[in-house]
């Protein structure tokens, strides 16, 4: 069955520092999403893509995130300077299409920021 | 804006035995979807039920069954039958129909007591 996958499963950074998070969507998939989940709080929406721009975006999305799909079968989230507070796991989506109501979730990548 | 609250941050049952875990959620819109999501340790978020606003009729897939009561904006799930595989984290979520961010609630985790 296919899956959604990430990489890494872990991160280590330094305060400062660029970050890419890297997600494969399934592959007739359309829309693509990244949440994330500060430990001991909600999982968070962060922003949707599709057709190569972002569709929607929550007041979390900053300037300091982007995202991309640099081919066709990633889809990166960059955070240029992370901070203490962006330690949290990330949780990369897919869908069908717009109308597809089930969003297929990733196994998240833990990003731990020192 | 939408939120979802589930209160009970853990539950327990023994196995074979029934478990209701409970969410309720705050909008204003009259169309939207709800869903369960089941997170295993270390393994990603799996869709377990989703439920249509417009639908009267409870949602059921083989041993899960939602409660949906529209009016009250409660939205519990049930497990019959409990098994240990149906030990995680379960996520409660909101989706507004035109809107493709999901709203999650805070979880629960549940213990499957053999």
């Amino acid at each position: 069955e296919p899956e959604v996958t990430q990489t890494p499963s872990h991160q280590v950074t330094q305060m400062g520092q660029e970050v890419i998070l890297r997600c494969v969507p399934i592959s007739n998939h359309l829309y693509f999403y990244w949440y994330r989940q500060i430990l001991g709080q909600k999982v968070e929406f962060l922003v949707s893509f599709y057709n190569n721009e972002i569709s929607e975006k929550s007041e979390i999305f900053d300037d300091q995130f982007s995202v991309e799909r640099p081919d066709g079968s990633n889809f990166t989230l960059k955070i240029r300077s992370t901070k203490l507070e962006d330690s949290a796991m990330y949780f990369c989506a897919s869908s069908e299409s717009r109308q597809g109501v089930e969003q297929y979730f990733g196994p998240g990548t833990r990003l731990t920021v020192t | 804006a939408q939120t979802v609250t589930q209160s009970q941050p853990e539950m327990s049952v023994q196995e074979a035995e029934t478990v209701t875990l409970s969410c309720t959620y705050d909008t204003s819109e009259s169309d939207y979807y709800l869903f369960w999501y089941k997170q295993p340790p270390s393994r990603q978020m799996i869709l377990v039920i989703r439920q249509e606003a417009y639908k009267q009729q409870n949602a059921t897939e083989n041993r899960f069954s939602v409660n949906f009561q529209k009016a009250a904006k409660s939205f519990s799930l049930k497990i019959s039958d409990s098994q240990l595989g149906d030990a995680a984290m379960y996520f409660c979520a909101y989706r507004s129909l035109g809107a493709q961010k999901l709203v999650f609630g805070q979880g629960t985790r549940l213990t499957i007591n053999p």
